[in-house]
């Protein structure tokens, strides 16, 4: 397994348009958390996923986005009418609750960079 | 909710010099926290945690501190190699202890000397 893994790695689209990005995270890491970072800041938490469920979304999840983990492994983040402030890098982490000690180290994949036009 | 953030947007420092990058946290009620290094094009990737019952950890070549009086919290690498250039983010975990609810602060760029 080679770590955390998002496709496409950029995304070019015009305003109004519909993207999706795919996250396959770490296999049997049962936790999957979107995050998104604009230039020069930290990234902020969209949405997390404990094996299927969708236990917890931001208030920056705004009606346009949406997120699916099916089958509780791989998930994708679909962003309806996108808008030039959609813009940002959007990634995807995972983590296990098997790990012991620390609540549990997020892996980070190298994320999906969307440009809104 | 947690708020961290980093006093110094910038670093610059002489490869083979230690580096220092210091963070402050709001919320008392943080469980633990993380430093992150973002190279350029990457994801963020852990370097070591501290939890809030200790003050010190080290790992190799890092030594994280946290001053709970303070609310301060601060990275320290040694002997710094070009390889560290990277942006560095602190984030914090509520004592509800998932790392659902981690907040970045906003990153230190490290840049390395010759």
């Amino acid at each position: 397994d080679t770590g955390v893994s998002q496709d496409p790695r950029h995304k070019i689209t015009k305003r109004g348009q519909n993207v999706t990005f795919r996250c396959d995270p770490i296999s049997e890491h049962n936790r999957l958390y979107w995050y998104r970072q604009t230039l020069g800041q930290g990234p902020e938490f969209l949405t997390y996923f404990q094996n299927e469920a969708q236990l917890e979304k931001s208030r920056l999840l705004s009606d346009r986005f949406s997120a699916e983990r099916p089958k509780g492994s791989f998930s994708t983040l679909e962003i309806q009418r996108t808008e030039q402030g959609d813009s940002a890098m959007y990634l995807c982490a995972s983590s296990s609750t098997r790990t012991s000690g620390m609540s549990g180290e997020l892996f980070f994949g190298e994320g999906s960079r969307l440009t809104v036009l | 909710g947690e708020s961290v953030g980093l006093h110094l947007p910038t670093l610059s420092v002489q490869e083979g010099d230690n580096s220092i990058i210091n963070c402050a946290y709001s919320n008392s009620a943080s469980d633990y926290f993380i430093w992150y290094k973002q190279e350029s094009g990457k994801g963020p990737q852990f370097i070591i945690d501290i939890r809030s019952n200790m003050d010190k950890r080290q790992g190799q070549r890092v030594t994280v501190l946290l001053n709970k009086t303070v609310k301060h919290l601060s990275l320290q690498i040694a002997a710094t190699q070009p390889g560290d250039s990277a942006v560095y983010f602190c984030a914090g975990v509520p004592s509800s202890g998932s790392a659902r609810q981690l907040t970045f602060g906003s990153g230190t760029q490290l840049t390395v000397l010759p």
